[in-house]
């Protein structure tokens, strides 16, 4: 079945640390998406990519880096100068352009990080 | 820029009973609308959409009418079940080249036998 599988779906980190969170869609999606989900805040949007080779900066893009070198994949690592990262990251991904279905995310299961 | 607002939660409701979860919106030209669920533990899932005005998207019993007078998109169901316990998230994408898509905060939905 086609989907995102995001790894791993819990993390824990010291601080100080950089950690890289996996995202890797098999839907054939030219765009792709990592939020930062935290109670009573909705979704807010770190970065995304259009397509390969390309990102753009999200609301809340300090202290993350993400790189898209393959359609499938898009990385993220959340560095030492994310000053909170404790929390929930989600990974979606849609069809680009203005076909139908271009407005629809899908999501990944997310990842749990939590800084100790 | 682009906002939603929903109604705070959380919302406790009996079995059966009827639900209301309010959301309107702030967004220039035509937006598209939708209404996304998060079960505990798990990622977002589309619940319904709707593209233009007047349209009225609708899944598993629930509905949502796009209402561009009122910048409204309530979601509704006549009888809820205990399984439709989750977080609810009206959104918006807005029209024209590449248009993110804004969030509510989320409504918790709690229904109880």
């Amino acid at each position: 079945d086609g989907g995102i599988t995001q790894s791993p779906k819990y993390l824990f980190r010291k601080e100080g640390q950089n950690v890289t969170l996996s995202c890797e869609q098999n839907l054939n999606h030219d765009a792709m998406y990592w939020y930062r989900q935290d109670p009573g805040q909705g979704l807010r949007l770190i970065y995304y990519s259009q397509i390969v080779n390309d990102f753009q900066k999200g609301d809340i893009a300090e202290g993350y880096s993400v790189s898209r070198e393959k359609k499938e994949s898009f990385p993220l690592t959340v560095t030492s100068a994310q000053k909170n990262p404790t929390a929930f990251y989600l990974c979606a991904s849609s069809i680009s352009g203005t076909a139908a279905g271009a407005n629809v995310l899908t999501f990944g299961a997310g990842s749990r990080l939590t800084v100790l | 820029g682009d906002s939603v607002t929903q109604m705070e939660g959380p919302v406790t409701l009996s079995e059966e009973a009827f639900l209301t979860i309010n959301c309107t919106y702030t967004a220039t030209g035509y937006p598209s609308l939708f209404w996304y669920v998060q079960y505990p533990g798990e990622g977002l899932q589309l619940l319904l959409k709707a593209t233009k005005a007047d349209d009225k998207g609708s899944n598993k019993g629930f509905e949502a009418t796009y209402r561009k007078e009122t910048t409204s998109f309530h979601l509704e169901k006549g009888s809820v079940q205990v399984s439709d316990s989750a977080v609810y998230f009206c959104a918006l994408k807005g029209s024209g080249g590449y248009q993110k898509v804004t969030f509510g905060t989320g409504t918790k939905l709690q229904v109880i036998p």
